[in-house]
């Protein structure tokens, strides 16, 4: 079937650095995104990836390994407003799928 | 202002009777979808529009119909809603092409069907 597999919960403390990983299985693959979401609010694009390798966006990156199908995404200097909830999804052809997503807590 | 809009934001309906969730865009994009999110399941695609009278099904088309008339908008349509359709929905729209995958979301319509 297809599926993207990422954590369900990762906490970390403010000033850290934190991984949110995510597995994926297909049918076709056109790149990985990654959005963000706070509570109450709508989904917001933070990065995309198409080729191996990593992207760097300020404080977030974001990783690919297409012969792994395999990425992460990779917060620096968290603060507390990095507390939300963080989808990775895949463009399949026409359509996207998204992950279950990772609920990410920052504490001071 | 950029932005896709949705009305209702929030909406109570009962069984059966057909309701009808707005969507809009401002940003010329050709590309828009829309998603239902669930407690631990993500965003999950409903139905998807390429282009004006161009729409596909996604991943959960059951119980729900779209049209795209017009570029700019793309409602969905349940005509006869159930229980199991209470969810957040939201609307996205893209450009087409290597564009493709950074999606701007609209706000969010929270349905709840009695």
């Amino acid at each position: 079937g297809q599926s993207l597999e990422q954590p369900s919960e990762v906490t970390a403390v403010e000033g850290a650095i934190v991984q949110i990983n995510c597995t994926y299985q297909t049918s076709g693959f056109y790149g990985l995104s990654w959005y963000q979401q706070h509570d109450g609010g709508a989904p917001t694009f933070l990065s995309y990836n198409a080729l191996d390798g990593l992207e760097e966006t300020g404080r977030f990156s974001s990783f690919l390994s297409r012969s792994d199908s395999y990425g992460y995404l990779l917060l620096q200097e968290l603060q507390m407003k990095d507390s939300a909830s963080y989808f990775c999804a895949v463009r399949d052809m026409d359509d996207m799928r998204f992950g279950a997503g990772t609920r990410l807590t920052v504490k001071p | 202002e950029a932005q896709v809009t949705q009305n209702p934001r929030y909406l109570i309906t009962v069984t059966g009777k057909k309701l009808t969730v707005t969507c809009s865009q401002n940003m010329n994009h050709e590309y828009m979808s829309w998603y239902r999110q669930d407690p631990g399941l993500g965003l999950r695609q409903i139905y998807y529009s390429m282009n004006v009278e161009v729409t596909d099904k996604g991943d959960v088309p059951e119980g729900y119909k779209v049209s795209r008339k017009e570029k700019r908008n793309f409602p969905l349509i349940l005509e006869s809603p159930s229980p199991n359709q209470t969810s957040l929905y939201f609307c996205a729209s893209s450009l087409q092409g290597a564009d493709y995958h950074e999606q701007y979301f609209g706000p969010g319509t929270r349905l709840t069907v009695t």
